[in-house]
């Protein structure tokens, strides 16, 4: 079965300095990796995802994340952290087509606080 | 797109009554996806429909819960005979079918309290 740890439940950074939120997976096969970021009250937004190809990907927002398989790490980035990206960020990863499963199993979540 | 919409948006209920939740997806959607989440908890997998029928269900999803999409659009799911447990945020989200690795587009979610 595949699962995500967000080993930090939360993050504080400075408004204009560089954010990191990290995420590992565990999953047979190469994974499908998501980043999502929920508001207040909201349901989750997608930020981006990586499938294959280029280890960086770039999604919304500025934001930006790095797939290592050897380390099994997908970590969430951004070069200048603004006090709107404060919000509750989750990490998902589903198993490749063809494995039986349409789930996407999420990490627990973690609360990002940029201080002005 | 006027995005996945979710109702109610709030249920509070007394423990052992029914409860019911519609979904509506996004209108080219054929996928749909009920997740549960409980406050500092990611979402959890509960069940999955592709157009009508309903394709993986999770070991989470007990015999008092039944999740319908009877024509492959609007869904709906069902709690019997609540309990405290069961309170949490309903979300529900959809994909297109094309590619198994489109985004989930989620809705703002039920929020049910079980007193």
């Amino acid at each position: 079965a595949q699962s995500v740890a967000q080993p930090e439940d939360q993050v504080n950074v400075a408004e204009g300095n560089p954010l990191t939120v990290k995420c590992t997976y565990s999953v047979s096969g190469n994974p499908y990796l998501f980043w999502y970021v929920q508001y207040p009250n909201r349901g989750l937004q997608f930020l981006l995802k990586y499938i294959t190809g280029d280890n960086l990907v770039k999604g919304s927002y500025g934001f930006e994340a790095e797939f290592n398989k050897s380390q099994t790490s997908f970590h969430l980035k951004k070069p200048s952290a603004l006090v709107s990206d404060s919000a509750l960020y989750f990490c998902a990863v589903r198993v490749p087509p063809g494995a039986g499963s349409y789930q996407l199993t999420f990490g627990k979540g973690t609360k990002l606080s940029v201080i002005p | 797109d006027t995005g996945v919409s979710q109702d109610p948006r709030h249920k509070i209920t007394k423990r052992g009554q029914n409860v019911t939740f519609r979904c509506d997806p996004i209108s080219e959607h054929n996928r749909l996806y009920w997740y549960r989440q409980t406050l500092g908890q990611g979402p959890e997998f509960l069940t999955y429909f592709q157009n009508e029928a309903q394709l993986e269900k999770s070991r989470l999803l007990s015999d008092r819960f039944s999740a319908e999409r009877p024509k492959g659009s609007f869904s709906t799911l069902e709690i019997q005979r609540t309990e405290q447990g069961d309170s949490a945020m309903y979300l529900c989200a959809s994909s297109t079918l094309t590619g198994s690795n489109s985004p989930l587009h989620f809705g703002n979610g039920t929020r049910l309290t079980v007193t």
